[in-house]
């Protein structure tokens, strides 16, 4: 079965510190990879996703992510924090080739951004 | 204004009953989740729907019950067999199964 590590479970930071949150994932074969977010009080929202095609992808608020195949990971990164990145993010991946169709999530990193 | 909603927000329960959840959206979505959400567990699969009528168990669907009438309706029975009710439950949907998740409020249950 599909498991994803997210290596950081608690991250803090300073204002325009750079961010790198790890996650790799167990499975080989074709993913789907993602990245949510909740900040407090807020729904789970999708930052970024990759299906296919260029392996860095960008996504909401300045965040991107690279998917290193070889590496099974998907790490996401921001070069300068805020003070309202403040939040819980998880990485979730489904695998295309069948099973379960849900997401397979992360335990989550809560990140806390100081002003 | 489309969306999911998940009621109640908070939701208390004895020991020993079972308790519903609700979750409707009106994205016009096939596919619809269920997940927990325990703290440093991240979230769990526990019952996914691809179509109406159809619905497969997840991760961990022991002691849970689903039923998906309606498309844009999939509520959760939490049974008195689930060893561990207290959690925090998330409801989502996407167009399909290959489609990005979106996400409910959630719906916080307490079993005394």
């Amino acid at each position: 079965a599909q498991s994803v590590s997210q290596h950081n479970h608690h991250v803090i930071l300073s204002e325009a510190a750079s961010l790198e949150l790890g996650c790799n994932y167990s499975y080989g074969g074709t993913v789907n990879l993602f990245w949510y977010v909740q900040y407090p009080g807020q729904h789970l929202q999708l930052l970024l996703k990759y299906f296919s095609g260029d392996p860095l992808v960008k996504g909401i608020k300045g965040f991107e992510a690279e998917f290193i195949k070889s590496k099974f990971s998907f790490n996401l990164r921001k070069p300068s924090v805020q003070w309202s990145d403040t939040a819980e993010y998880f990485c979730a991946v489904r695998n295309s080739g069948g099973g379960a169709d849900g997401l397979t999530f992360g335990k989550g990193t809560h990140l806390i951004i100081q002003p | 204004d489309g969306g999911i909603t998940q009621s109640p927000k908070y939701l208390f329960r004895k020991e020993g009953q079972n308790v519903t959840l609700s979750c409707e959206q009106n994205l016009n979505h096939d596919a619809m989740y269920w997940y927990r959400q325990d703290p440093g567990q991240g979230l769990r699969l526990i019952y996914y729907s691809q179509i109406v009528n159809d619905f497969q168990k997840g991760d961990i669907a022991e002691g849970y019950s689903v039923s998906r009438e309606k498309k844009e309706s999939f509520p959760l029975t939490v049974t008195s067999a689930q060893k561990n009710p207290t959690a925090f439950y998330l409801c989502a949907s996407s167009m399909g199964l290959v489609y990005e998740q979106f996400f409910g409020p959630g719906t916080r249950l307490t079993v005394l």
